[in-house]
């Protein structure tokens, strides 16, 4: 079992319906992060948490520490935003990132 | 420059020659990461410097592998007698310190082809 798994893998949908992308993981973290992947290989981070909730923009990001579990919500979906989304944790004591698969989202208009 | 910047883009390389990853991370960024993505993969960690010394190289896959910072700035990756499964994205990041609070910033990649 990976120690971070995503859901789901693949995700369509048409213009402007609501997005949630749902990230788990088993280890004790201290941040976790969301990440978008553009075609090309560009990576840019979206979000760190380490609790609660933010908003950027259309993007909404939560946390459960208790229950280990994070969410990435876009809200008013375009096809822009089509790329794929990526969570990855910070251990609690160690530098490195561990990573999901990422989750592929396109957005049809 | 504001963000990471790794050059080349793009890298196509004969099997059997060497390559040299460049990576320009943030200014006063102190921790600077490399990372390999085969298609359809996540990131893979490849080794992470604090400064000019790499503290982590337990990533690097092979003794083909091997990344310098010699004065805490720019990074260099090095393949040596690239193989066709070196072919991949090679991820440089950085970050502002050391500390697991501490958010990275990556860049573009180097998109390496062994052909």
């Amino acid at each position: 079992k990976n120690e971070v798994e995503q859901s789901p893998q693949n995700l369509t949908a048409q213009e402007g319906e609501f997005i949630t992308i749902n990230c788990s993981y088993s280890v004790g973290i201290s941040a976790l992060h969301w990440l978008q992947q553009h075609p090309g290989g560009g990576i840019v981070s979206l979000f760190m948490l380490s609790s609660g909730k933010k908003k950027h923009g259309r993007l909404i990001a939560t946390i459960n520490i208790q229950e280990k579990h994070s969410s990435l919500h876009i809200t008013a979906s375009h096809p822009r935003d089509s790329a794929v989304y990526i969570c990855a944790v910070r251990l609690d004591s160690n530098y490195q990132l561990i990573w999901g698969a990422g989750t592929k989202l396109i957005i049809k208009p | 420059g504001a963000g990471v910047s790794q050059s080349p883009r793009y890298k196509v390389a004969k099997r059997g020659q060497d390559v040299a990853l460049r990576c320009d991370p943030i200014s006063g960024h102190v921790s600077l990461f490399w990372y390999q993505q085969a298609l359809g993969q996540g990131p893979e960690f490849l080794t992470y410097f604090q400064n000019e010394a790499q503290l982590d190289k337990s990533g690097l896959p092979s003794d083909r592998f091997f990344a310098e910072r010699p004065e805490g700035s720019v990074s260099t990756l090095k393949i040596q007698r690239t193989q066709q499964e070196d072919s991949a994205v090679y991820l440089c990041a950085s970050s502002l310190a050391y500390g697991t609070y501490t958010e990275a910033f990556f860049g573009q990649g180097t998109r390496l082809t062994v052909v």
